[in-house]
């Protein structure tokens, strides 16, 4: 059973650009997470979706949106970039997103804001 | 106060040593609690999942929780230089999961 895919991997972008990242769930799994991951932060919650449908959102600017497709993919975008936004980015896929199931991760996209 | 906090260690144990990782939590309503394992460079695997009070074993790790306490707890008996990593405490709620900082495990062979 193939596990949460993330492309890319690495990225590198310039200040004030913006960037997509894309992330498919484990088949079947139908909630998608976001989290940004850095040394001094540690993981904060992005955002949350289920069948398309934003259920919750974290405590990061308007700059930060996400979306889900029908096949429960989903992609997060960055846009303005800032050199704060250098970090790495996780996603997590769970069978319904509630409390009585645990999340797993994809091995996350790398970005690195120059 | 933090949602989520955890001993900050680091934690180093002797191989076959037993290492206790600690984790309390701010909102009572919490009901699901989870630890995840991060090997350096890599992403948050799951290796326990709580529910309610008491203890859950699954091979050589235990998670405790006291609700009452808020306070959730990992005990990794027998460490092998493969649990080496950095462990994560997690509390569910409303579709998020919210982590502590983290605690970074040494066992020393």
């Amino acid at each position: 059973k193939a596990g949460v895919t993330q492309t890319p991997r690495y990225l590198i972008k310039t200040r004030g650009q913006q960037v997509t990242l894309s992330c498919s769930p484990i088949s079947g799994h139908r909630s998608v997470s976001w989290y940004q991951q850095t040394p001094g932060q540690g993981l904060q919650f992005l955002f949350e979706y289920f069948s398309e449908t934003q259920r919750n959102k974290g405590n990061f600017p308007g700059r930060f949106s996400g979306r889900q497709f029908s096949n429960s993919r989903s992609e997060m975008n960055v846009s303005t970039l800032e050199l704060g936004d250098s970090a790495l980015y996780l996603c997590a896929s769970s069978p319904t997103g509630g409390a009585d199931y645990g999340y797993t991760f994809g091995s996350g996209t790398r970005l690195t804001v120059v | 106060q933090k949602e989520v906090e955890q001993n900050s260690g680091p934690l180093s144990v002797p191989e076959g040593a037993i290492a206790s990782l600690n984790c309390t939590y701010s909102d009572r309503v919490s009901q699901s609690f989870f630890w995840y394992r991060q090997y350096s460079g890599k992403s948050p695997e799951l290796i326990m999942s709580i529910y309610s009070n008491g203890d859950k074993e699954d091979g050589r790790f235990t998670a405790q929780l006291n609700k009452a306490s808020q306070y959730v707890s990992l005990l990794i008996r027998d460490s092998q230089p493969s649990d080496s990593a950095t462990y994560l405490c997690a509390v569910s709620n409303d579709y998020k999961l919210s982590f502590g900082a983290g605690t970074t495990v040494t066992v020393r062979a």
